[in-house]
């Protein structure tokens, strides 16, 4: 069975940053990719960006260039997701995704998904 | 970026009621779109795939058709479980994006 499985939730100060970590299991993790994926409070889905879990690279979203690090650890089959400067509106649910490589079909992006990482970002 | 509008944002329908959803996209994705169900407090759960693919374990009252963009996603009959809010999302390059959700509700 595939299990993606994320860190807790987190309350975080305005300019500080957050580390949010995805552990996956139940199939290769270098054989695909992971998005993140954020929901903040009565919103819809906000794609971030994605790395590929074998070569490390990574594809961001424009509006988060500069803000945000995805990375992973191949020995432990973990994601991890680090968004700097904080802001208020920057509480949501955050989420990792299962999301396609350059070997697996495209039929498999974000089709397992953590069980999110609530980020409150409050003085 | 490709833009998915997705309509409407709010349905309100009753149980044994035929649904239809539909996202449109600023350009060409081919089929490179999935349907997503999200209930309150959870994860998103993927229903369609490949634009018309259902998911193993989906129930088969979901469908989805479409091809380059204009896409829908219907239920045929709905039940009680299905009230919840509902997402396209289109991987045909990056940056990923979703439809702005449509939210099935209770007529």
């Amino acid at each position: 069975q595939i299990h993606l499985v994320q860190s807790g939730g987190e309350v975080k100060k305005p300019g500080a940053s957050v580390k949010v970590s995805c552990k996956v299991s139940g199939y290769t993790f270098r054989d695909y990719g992971i998005s993140w994926v954020r929901q903040a409070p009565g919103q819809g889905l906000e794609w971030l960006g994605w790395i590929s879990a074998q070569f490390g690279n990574t594809n961001y979203a424009q509006k988060f260039e500069g803000r945000v690090t995805m990375t992973r650890d191949t020995s432990t089959s973990t994601a991890y997701m680090e968004l700097r400067s904080l802001r208020s509106d920057d509480t949501a649910f955050y989420y990792c995704a299962r999301d396609v490589d350059i070997v697996t079909a495209t039929t498999t992006a974000l089709d397992y998904w953590g069980q999110g990482t609530l980020v409150t970002v409050s003085s | 970026d490709i833009q998915m509008t997705q309509s409407p944002s709010t349905l309100s329908a009753s149980v044994g009621d035929r649904v239809t959803i539909t996202c449109r996209a600023s350009q060409g994705i081919r089929n490179d779109l999935g349907w997503f169900q999200q209930r309150p407090g959870k994860a998103p759960k993927r229903l369609i795939y490949a634009a018309s693919t259902l998911e193993s374990g989906v129930a088969s009252r979901f469908s989805g058709s479409g091809s380059g963009t204009h896409f829908t996603l219907t239920i045929s009959s709905l039940q009680p479980e299905d009230f919840a809010t509902y997402y396209c999302l289109q991987h045909s390059g990056y940056p990923r994006t979703f439809g702005q959700g449509t939210k099935v509700e209770i007529k």
